[in-house]
């Protein structure tokens, strides 16, 4: 079955304590990226990778990171995290070779900053 | 740069009456468009999309049509069901963004909640 998993599904967290939200695809996708949800804001992203080893900044980038080192992992890291970025984060994947506009996405984690 | 607009919400409707959801866009290259949905407490589902000028997308008995003259894809359904209660957002992913490809850019969510 193809699918995008996310773990944890929950986390509540205090100021500053480094986290890490996993994100796997199964279906050997080059595109992966990250949203943030936000209550009349939509989702907007945080980051992408284009392949393994290849990311960017998105629209809302600042406090996090990312890293791919393998296909199928996309994980999103906070090093610092702060009550802003309290939300709902969403990971999705997309093939673009060939090109395909079906995107992917994950259940969604809800993450508390205290 | 890229950008979607919603109806504001919340909808509020009676089962059986006629839904519509406007959605207009800005896009500087040819993009496709999209509405998902995320049902209480669940991630997003691809309700619909539609990749070229003047097609419809449709499913589950929603429809919506890409109308490049007014930059809108507006999604209707003629008989709402309480089952329909949700978030719906209007999406776009621009295929001449360069390295941008691949991205959604969303609006801002309607929340539609139908009564019995």
């Amino acid at each position: 079955e193809a699918q995008v998993t996310q773990n944890p599904r929950y986390l509540i967290t205090v100021t500053g304590k480094k986290l890490t939200v996993t994100c796997s695809q199964n279906m050997n996708h080059e595109y992966m990226s990250w949203y943030r949800q936000d209550p009349g804001l939509g989702l907007r992203q945080i980051y992408y990778s284009m392949n393994v080893e290849v990311t960017d900044k998105g629209d809302v980038p600042e406090g996090y990171k990312v890293s791919r080192k393998e296909k199928r992992n996309f994980p999103l890291i906070l090093e610092s995290p702060s009550p802003n970025q309290t939300s709902l984060y969403f990971c999705a994947s997309i093939r673009t070779i060939p090109s395909t506009d079906t995107q992917y996405f994950g259940p969604g984690t809800r993450l508390t900053v205290l | 740069g890229d950008s979607v607009t919603q109806m504001e919400g919340p909808v509020t409707l009676s089962e059986e009456a006629f839904l519509t959801i406007n959605c207009t866009y800005t896009a500087t290259g040819y993009p496709s468009l999209f509405w998902y949905v995320q049902y209480p407490g669940e991630g997003l589902q691809l309700l619909l999309k539609a990749t070229k000028a003047d097609d419809k997308g449709s499913n589950k008995g929603f429809e919506a049509t890409y109308r490049k003259e007014t930059t809108s894809f507006h999604l209707e359904k003629g008989s709402v069901q309480v089952s329909d209660s949700a978030v719906y957002f209007c999406a776009l992913s621009d295929r001449a963004g360069g390295t941008s490809y691949g991205k959604l850019t969303f609006g801002q969510g309607t929340i539609l909640t139908v009564h019995p």
